[in-house]
């Protein structure tokens, strides 16, 4: 069935590196993306979307790649920080009317 | 700016013991959700409502039963609760089905 995934479950980097992480979707109809933040105890909180007329789309310190070719999402978080440190989901809207969520990526950002 | 309000943030049931989960959100957004949320897992849509007076069924409906009851408030029922739906549930709203979804804080319920 149609889904969206995350490539690794848990990502550990040190505080000032650059962070990549991946999601992929296998749905072709979804044209609208978002990236999810998630700390412990709370709601998601919106960090970027974008859509499929786009490859990139930058925002403070994020920038999110879209490659429909090969249904690959990807969020790069620049000069990571301990605020940083959360679940991070993506999710898409292939033409339905609600968001589907991959199971998410751990980011834990070592001081 | 309250955003989505859930009520409560914890709640302990007895299995066959029924609740209802109240939502509201004051964005005067259209389209609301009931996600819930496993340990380790993502989100998983279980009903949603694109507009005031409609309902529709998501993922994982079954169980469970919504009511929107004006545009700003979407209540989640169990009607008989049972372990499997030991969750965190979260409300959602967003201006229309396709874009941004703002969420509420969560209820953490344990059925036993």
């Amino acid at each position: 069935g149609e889904s969206v995934g995350l490539h690794l479950p848990t990502l550990s980097v040190q505080e000032g590196d650059n962070s990549i992480i991946n999601c992929a979707y296998s749905n072709s109809a979804s044209d609208y993306f978002i990236w999810y933040k998630q700390e412990s105890g709370k709601g998601p909180q919106f960090i970027i979307d974008i859509r499929s007329n786009m490859d990139k789309r930058q925002g403070q310190r994020v920038t999110v790649l879209l490659n429909k070719t090969v249904k690959h999402l990807s969020l790069q978080i620049a000069a990571t920080q301990p605020g940083d440190s959360a679940v991070y989901f993506c999710a898409e809207n292939g033409g339905r009317r609600a968001l589907t969520f991959g199971s998410g990526t751990r980011l834990q950002v070592q001081p | 700016n309250a955003g989505v309000t859930q009520t409560p943030k914890f709640q302990v049931l007895k299995t066959g013991q029924s609740m209802t989960l109240q939502c509201a959100q004051d964005m005067n957004h259209n389209s609301m959700y009931w996600y819930r949320q496993d340990p380790g897992m993502g989100l998983r849509l279980i009903y949603y409502s694109a507009s005031e007076g409609t309902t529709d069924k998501g993922e994982v409906p079954n169980g469970y039963n919504v009511s929107r009851l004006n545009k700003r408030e979407f209540s989640l029922r169990l009607e008989s609760a049972a372990p499997s739906q030991t969750s965190v549930y979260f409300c959602a709203s967003s201006d229309e089905g396709f874009g941004e979804a703002f969420f509420g804080q969560g209820t953490r319920l344990t059925v036993v």
